[in-house]
């Protein structure tokens, strides 16, 4: 059973980079597209982007400007880097795996919580 | 971006009870459509994809239908494990967007 597990900083300050990891268990990071999602009490649940085993990436376009996601596969794990957050980006961020053929989400991490404020 | 508006945003039912929950599309979409259930301190999970297909092992007291613009999830039989959280999901076309959820609570 693939499991998935969120790391990183559960407080920011506004202007600050987030920096998130996801690292994959019971799987191969291989041949897969591999996303993040957010769910925030504003906006709901927003997509915000996934890569590809190869590496090509694909943004949601109201985050692109600040967003990069990549690929380690050699600690199996791919992660998220938001640059200059603000408060509206406060939410619960999950990590998923993309199922193959189609951009749904087969399995999902339990989510971390990132919190931006002053 | 296609909005998907989800309703019920809550309701209140027993375990046993048949619980219908739909998801309305901006536009069409193909039959692109996910539903996932979430409880709190869990990981979101998969219940059914492509409308109509069960995700492999989940209960077949769920189920999917829908066309077009309009897609339902329905559950019969409604277990302590659903009291949950359920959302949609389009993947017709990018960004891939979801409903704003139905929190099921029990009555």
């Amino acid at each position: 059973q693939v499991q998935l597990q969120e790391s990183g900083p559960g407080l920011l300050k506004p202007s600050e980079t987030l920096s998130l990891t996801c690292t994959v268990s019971g799987g191969s990071i291989s041949g897969f597209y591999w996303g993040w999602i957010r769910h925030s009490p504003g906006k709901g649940l927003q997509w915000i982007g996934y890569i590809s085993y190869s590496g090509s990436t694909f943004y949601n376009p109201s985050l692109k400007s600040r967003l990069t996601i990549s690929l380690d596969t050699s600690k199996i794990q791919f992660s998220l880097t938001l640059s200059s957050v603000t408060t509206a980006d406060t939410a619960m961020y999950f990590c998923a795996r993309v199922r193959t053929g189609a951009y749904y989400f087969d399995f999902w991490g339990q989510g971390t919580l990132v919190t931006v404020s002053s | 971006d296609i909005q998907m508006t989800q309703s019920p945003s809550s309701l209140s039912a027993s375990v046993g009870d048949r619980v219908t929950i739909t998801c309305r599309a901006s536009q069409g979409i193909s039959n692109s459509l996910a539903w996932y259930r979430q409880t709190p301190g869990k990981a979101p999970k998969l219940l059914v994809y492509a409308t109509t297909r069960l995700e492999t092992g989940v209960p077949s007291r769920f189920s999917g239908s829908g066309s077009g613009t309009d897609y339902t999830l329905t559950i019969n039989s409604l277990q302590p494990e659903d009291f949950a959280t359920f959302f949609c999901q389009q993947y017709y076309s990018s960004p891939l967007t979801f409903g704003g959820g139905t929190k099921v609570e029990s009555k």
